[in-house]
C-alpha cells in the first residue's frame, strides 16, 4: 500500500526554536507537499516540490522552508518558531498521472 | 483570496438521508475537481474526482454533479451512514499551472446520526 509517513504526529516546540518536520513517501512521486490545515482555513499551501532539490513557494510560505535532497523525503523547516504556527501540518505526494494526493497522517504541532 | 468557496461548514444528517456539500469557484483555468474525505487523527483521502467535460460522476453511494458555466461542483452521499461522518474538502488544480497544485475548500464537518 502506498504511504507518506509524517515522523512525528505531535510536538510542542518553544517560541524562537528551529522545527523540522519529516516526511517521507515510498511511491516513487515526483511531487511533494506541505499545507497547514487550521479550523475554517482549510488546507492552505506553504510549499512544494517537483524534482530533486527543486521547490516552489506556496500561498503561505512566510516564516517557512524546505528541504527535498532526496527524491522520498521532503522536510519542512520552520526558522524560528511562532505561537501562530501552532497548526496541524501535512504533508502529501503525488505522480504525474493526477491520481490525486497521498497525505501523510498529520504532524500536530504547539509552539508555547 | 479564496479560490474555493465549500459550504455549508457543518451538516447533520440522519442515517439514510442524502448529504449535499457545495463548492464554488473562480479560476476558469481550473480542470480538476476531487473531493477528499478525512476521519480524526488521520490525512485526507481522494474520495471521488471529476473533469469538467461530464457533468456528473457516480462511484457507489458518492456522487459529483458539475455545473461549468455556475462555475459550481457538489457532492451527494445517498443513503448516508453513520460511517461517513468526516470532514469533506473540495478541490481544484489546473493542468496548465502544472504540478497538481490543489486549492482546497475550507471543509465541511458530516455528522450522520444513528
Amino acid at each position: 500500500d502506498v504511504k507518506v509517513t509524517q515522523s512525528s504526529r505531535y510536538l510542542v516546540k518553544r517560541t524562537g526554536e528551529k522545527v523540522f518536520l519529516e516526511c517521507v513517501q515510498d511511491m516513487d512521486h515526483e511531487n511533494m507537499f506541505w499545507y497547514r490545515q487550521d479550523p475554517g482555513l482549510g488546507l492552505r499551501l506553504i510549499y512544494f516540490s517537483y524534482d530533486v532539490k527543486m521547490k516552489e513557494k506556496g500561498d503561505i510560505p512566510e516564516g517557512y522552508s524546505v528541504s527535498r535532497e532526496k527524491k522520498e523525503r521532503f522536510s519542512l523547516i520552520l526558522e524560528s518558531a511562532s505561537t501562530n504556527q501552532t497548526s496541524m501540518y501535512l504533508c502529501a505526494s503525488s505522480s504525474p498521472d493526477r491520481a490525486g494526493y497521498t497525505f501523510g497522517s498529520g504532524t500536530r504541532l504547539t509552539v508555547v | 483570496q479564496q479560490q474555493v468557496k465549500q459550504s455549508p461548514q457543518s451538516l447533520i444528517v440522519q442515517k439514510g438521508g442524502i448529504s449535499i456539500i457545495n463548492c464554488a469557484y473562480e479560476n476558469t483555468a481550473f480542470d480538476y475537481f476531487p473531493w477528499y474525505q478525512q476521519f480524526p487523527g488521520k490525512g485526507p483521502a481522494l474520495l471521488i474526482a471529476i473533469r469538467p467535460d461530464v457533468s456528473e460522476k457516480k462511484e457507489g453511494r458518492f456522487t459529483i454533479s458539475f455545473n461549468k458555466s455556475a462555475k459550481q461542483f457538489s457532492l451527494h452521499i445517498m443513503d448516508s451512514q453513520p460511517g461517513d461522518s468526516a470532514t469533506y474538502f473540495c478541490a481544484a488544480s489546473s493542468e496548465r499551472t502544472g504540478f497538481q497544485k490543489l486549492v482546497f475548500g475550507t471543509g465541511t464537518r458530516l455528522l450522520v446520526s444513528p
